[in-house]
C-alpha cells in the first residue's frame, strides 16, 4: 500500500478531553504535514513538521516527530465539537509525492 | 486568490460512459496534484504536475484515465469508459515549488457509476 498507518482509525472523546493520534511511515521523508477532512470536503492544511524538528506547536495543536521510529503524533488540547473531522497524516517522499495515511475519524461530543 | 475550484462538484453517469474533470488551481501555484478518495480512506496520489510537464503518475491510473495541463494553469481529468469501480471523489491540489509542499484542495469532484 502506498499509505502510511494512522491510529487510531476512530476516537471519541468528550468536549475539553485531548486527543491524540498516530501515524506511522515507510520511507525517508523531507517533512510530515497534518491535514484535517470535514465530512464530504476537501482537506485544509493544520500544521507541517521537517524532518530535523522533533516537535512544534500551533495553538491547541502539537506535533512530535520521530524519525528513528518512522512515527509522528498530533495532540488537540482542549478539544471542541468543531474539532469533529477526520485527521491525515501526510508525507513527502523524496520526489516531491506526497502521501497520506488512512486517516483518524474524530469525534468530540458536547 | 479564489482558492482552488473544481467542476463538476457532482457527476452522475452510466457504467462505459467518459467523464471530465476540471480543476482551476492557485493562480501562482506551479505544482498541481489529482487525488482520489473512497469512502473511509485517505487521499490516494493519482498524478502531479510541475507546470504543464506530468512528472509522475501512479500505477493506479489505469490506461482509461488521462490528466493533462495545457498551458500550465488548468487541469483536467479523463475517465474513459468508466466503471463502478470509479466511483469515489477526486481531489486536485496545488502547491508552490520551492516550498514547503503544502497542499491547497479543492472541494473535489464526487462521482457515481451507475
Amino acid at each position: 500500500s502506498q499509505q502510511g498507518e494512522e491510529d487510531p482509525q476512530a476516537l471519541s472523546i468528550q468536549e475539553g478531553e485531548n486527543a491524540t493520534m498516530n501515524c506511522s511511515y515507510k520511507t525517508s521523508i523531507n517533512n510530515l504535514q497534518w491535514y484535517r477532512q470535514n465530512s464530504g470536503r476537501g482537506l485544509v492544511h493544520l500544521i507541517l513538521i521537517r524532518s530535523n524538528e522533533r516537535e512544534k506547536h500551533s495553538g491547541r495543536l502539537r506535533v512530535t516527530l520521530d524519525t528513528s521510529k518512522k512515527s509522528s503524533s498530533l495532540l488537540i488540547t482542549a478539544s471542541r465539537a468543531a474539532d469533529t473531522a477526520s485527521y491525515f497524516c501526510v508525507y513527502m517522499e523524496y520526489g516531491n509525492k506526497l502521501v497520506f495515511g488512512a486517516g483518524t475519524i474524530l469525534r468530540v461530543k458536547s | 486568490d479564489t482558492g482552488v475550484s473544481q467542476d463538476p462538484r457532482h457527476k452522475i453517469t452510466k457504467r462505459g460512459q467518459n467523464v471530465t474533470f476540471r480543476c482551476d488551481p492557485i493562480s501562482e501555484h506551479n505544482r498541481l496534484y489529482w487525488y482520489r478518495q473512497t469512502l473511509g480512506q485517505g487521499p490516494e496520489f493519482l498524478t502531479y504536475f510541475q507546470n504543464e510537464a506530468q512528472l509522475e503518475k501512479s500505477r493506479l491510473l489505469s490506461d482509461r484515465f488521462s490528466a493533462e495541463r495545457p498551458k500550465g494553469s488548468f487541469s483536467t481529468l479523463e475517465i474513459q469508459r468508466t466503471e463502478q469501480g470509479d466511483s469515489a471523489m477526486y481531489l486536485c491540489a496545488s502547491s508552490l515549488s520551492g516550498a514547503t509542499g503544502e497542499l491547497f484542495f479543492g472541494e473535489g469532484s464526487r462521482l457515481t457509476v451507475l
